[in-house]
């Protein structure tokens, strides 16, 4: 069964311009998250979704960041216009409803390098 | 102050030592803790879950303190391939909203 998939896994980019990251969760999965990490910050959640509705943005940092899940099975966050300071590892993990069974399953993660 | 905290390290321990690691969580309204390991340059693994009784798998031992709302991990016996950086895990408001710590760096030495 494969894992969360990410794309792209490397993304480098010019300051200003617009940048989407993709990611594909585990097939029956409820929840979806989106995550940040930075040396200096962690690794911080950002955004997730249950059965493709946002529950919490908070985590959000600006009108810039934005975040979509139109099926179960794709999701994309979105930064524009990108910044210099949104160089990070950005995650995105799944897991299914049960209470009982808390693990998340992260992808790859994808590497932003904004110039 | 941060929602959880640790002790960044590194960690620097010879093959066969015992370490622990510790973490310190602010809400006291945290529902379910964990320890994730994550290697570098790779993406968070679930290493374990870690319950109010305390819970052991292997070489692992994980504590829950909640009145003093403290995360404990034991390492025994280290291993070369323990070396990886372990983040301290809170899952508030009904389990799905997660705060990760800033992880602490783990070197086992031969």
């Amino acid at each position: 069964d494969a894992g969360v998939i990410q794309s792209p896994r490397h993304e480098v980019t010019e300051m200003g311009q617009e940048v989407t990251l993709r990611c594909k969760p585990i097939s029956g999965h409820d929840y979806l998250f989106w995550y940040r990490q930075t040396m200096m910050r962690g690794l911080e959640l950002l955004i997730y979704f249950n059965n493709n509705v946002p529950i919490d943005d908070s985590g959000m940092p600006e009108d810039r960041f934005s975040a979509k899940m139109p099926n179960a099975s794709f999701s994309t966050l979105k930064i524009q216009p990108s910044e210099p300071r949104d160089s990070a590892v950005y995650f995105c993990a799944s897991r299914p409803l049960d209470r009982e069974y808390n693990e998340q399953f992260f992808g790859p993660g994808t590497r932003l390098t904004v110039l | 102050r941060k929602e959880v905290e640790q002790d960044p390290g590194p960690f620097n321990v010879p093959e066969g030592a015992t370490v622990a690691f510790n973490c310190t969580y602010s809400n006291s309204a945290s529902q379910s803790f964990f320890w994730y390991r994550q290697d570098c340059r790779k993406e968070p693994k679930l290493l374990m879950s870690v319950y109010s009784s305390g819970n052991e798998d292997g070489r692992f031992t994980a504590q829950l303190n909640r009145a003093s709302q403290y995360i404990s991990l034991l390492i025994r016996d280290s291993k070369l391939s323990d070396s990886a950086t372990y983040l301290c895990v809170v899952n508030l408001s009904g389990g799905f909203k997660t705060i990760f710590g800033a992880g602490t760096r783990l070197f086992v030495k031969a």
